[in-house]
């Protein structure tokens, strides 16, 4: 069982929007702004995409946007293309009352669709 | 350009010990801003973070797997590696080492290597 929690699955036609959420606690998502959003095609390697909850690396569309509101993050994906068809991984700084104190925790995944 | 690559066995039996290696090349894996981490994800998974190393300062572990994982860097040869003890069926998956620079932000893999896959069994 990940730490944090997606959903499943999300889908959405061409150039529609799609937005996936990411649920976690105050000593994760909630208290610090450290989220990432990760995307992963099969048999490759996972790419990030967001990090810093809204900041995108050179290089990745604009189409990708992150939120966060409270314990709960959001990747939305707008003007959905074929290629966006791929896993979704959230990720965030942890702080725990011990030791390992500073850790890095995933959410489950979320396999999106272009219909 | 800065590239990883794993390498190790690519079948382990249970109970042994899996041994992992991530080539650096185009940086020197002693640069004060990066830390360099294991992540895996078994199949049917998510991903999971194992840990991570920075030169000369300190390592992070996953609390679920601290007691089984240690990490370590080679400046001669400009990797590092993770070991794995004690392994079992669970600890098949797929094995990623990554980068995280700490001048673009904390906690964000930005470079991952292709992975390597790894089955425990007799």
């Amino acid at each position: 069982q990940s730490a944090l929690t997606q959903p499943p699955s999300a889908s959405g036609s061409p150039g529609q929007s799609v937005t996936i959420s990411c649920s976690g606690t105050s000593s994760d998502i909630g208290g610090y702004d450290y989220v990432c959003w990760y995307q992963r095609h099969p048999g490759k390697a996972p790419k990030l995409m967001i990090y810093d909850v809204t900041k995108r690396p050179s290089g990745v569309p604009d189409r990708f946007s992150g939120s966060k509101s409270g314990n709960t993050a959001s990747l939305t994906i707008s003007g959905l293309q074929a290629e966006d068809e791929a896993d979704y991984y959230c990720s965030s700084y942890a702080y725990r009352n011990s030791y390992p104190n500073a850790i890095i925790v995933f959410g489950g995944g979320t396999k999106v669709t272009v219909l | 350009q800065l590239q990883l690559q794993e390498s190790g066995p690519g079948l382990v039996k249970p109970s042994e010990t899996l041994s992992l290696t991530c080539n650096v090349s185009g940086a020197s894996i002693t640069r004060s801003n990066f830390y360099w981490g294991w992540i895996r994800q078994a199949p049917g998974k998510g991903l999971e973070w194992i840990a991570s190393i920075h030169y000369g300062t300190k390592t992070f572990y996953n609390p679920s797997l601290k007691s089984r994982v240690s990490m370590s860097i080679d400046t001669s040869k400009n990797h590092f590696s993770l070991d794995l003890d004690s392994v079992t069926a669970a600890d098949t998956a797929d094995y990623y080492c990554a980068r995280e620079d700490s001048e673009t932000s904390d906690n964000a893999f930005d470079v991952w290597g292709p992975g390597t896959m790894v089955t425990v069994s007799s």
